[in-house]
């Protein structure tokens, strides 16, 4: 067990709808990251988050937007969802890298999206 | 352009088998770190191992070993006398100084390994 909480495990719906994926971090954890692990694009960088404001963003679609709350937390939105949007959603933390050099990324169980 | 490379898709094995999973990266960065992850048929991402640029040491944890070789990009996974529980698909992963914490991971390696 990472110590990352993610909820839903699953979650289906219909092309079109929005969904809210949810995160804790690992206790003492400032930073955020969002992945997304499809079959045909592997496994891709969305966006980080440090203690609440956004540090970094990858290939992260405009219908997609997310943040990091007050306690930590964070939540990804997706809205007008697509079929090929139907992917597992990963949030990984980490603490803070001293000297700036990264700390590693744990990882949690995932959110598998399903959309129809 | 930071890239990292798993050119094996699937392998198969019986137990009790060595199998090595190769990893190559690129990078024009002096200053990066390189990770494994193991993702089980259950489908979260365990983080086995993280070296920087700066350690080429070899490392051992119980029948996983990793070999690190600047001099060809290289940093390779080696499960001695593999067993059933070892299957799954294994990623490496790449971080560079200047990529802000992003890990950029390759497409994976499926392992099976059978009794």
């Amino acid at each position: 067990d990472s110590g990352v909480t993610q909820t839903p495990k699953h979650l289906i719906t219909a092309t079109g709808q929005r969904v809210t994926l949810r995160c804790s971090p690992r206790s003492g954890d400032l930073s955020v990251y969002w992945y997304q692990q499809s079959l045909d694009q592997g496994l891709q960088f969305l966006i980080q988050y440090y203690n609440g404001e956004e540090r970094a963003k990858g290939n992260i679609l405009e219908r997609f937007s997310a943040q990091q709350f007050p306690d930590l937390h964070s939540e990804l939105n997706l809205s007008s969802l697509e079929l090929g949007d139907s992917a597992l959603y990963f949030c990984a933390s980490s603490a803070v890298g001293t000297r700036g050099f990264p700390e590693t990324q744990y990882f949690g169980p995932g959110t598998r999206l399903l959309v129809l | 352009a930071q890239k990292v490379t798993q050119a094996q898709t699937e392998i198969s094995v019986v137990e009790k088998e060595d199998v090595t999973l190769d990893c190559v990266y690129e990078t024009r960065d002096t200053t990066y770190y390189l990770f494994w992850y193991k993702q089980p048929p259950s489908g979260e991402l365990v983080f086995l191992i993280r070296r920087n640029s700066f350690d080429e040491q070899n490392e051992i944890s119980g029948r996983y070993s990793w070999n690190f070789q600047k001099s060809t990009s290289s940093f390779n996974f080696t499960i001695t006398a593999s067993q059933v529980v070892d299957s799954a698909v294994y990623f490496c992963a790449l971080i560079t100084n200047g990529g802000y914490n992003k890990l950029i991971f390759g497409a994976g390696t499926r392992l099976a390994v059978h009794p």
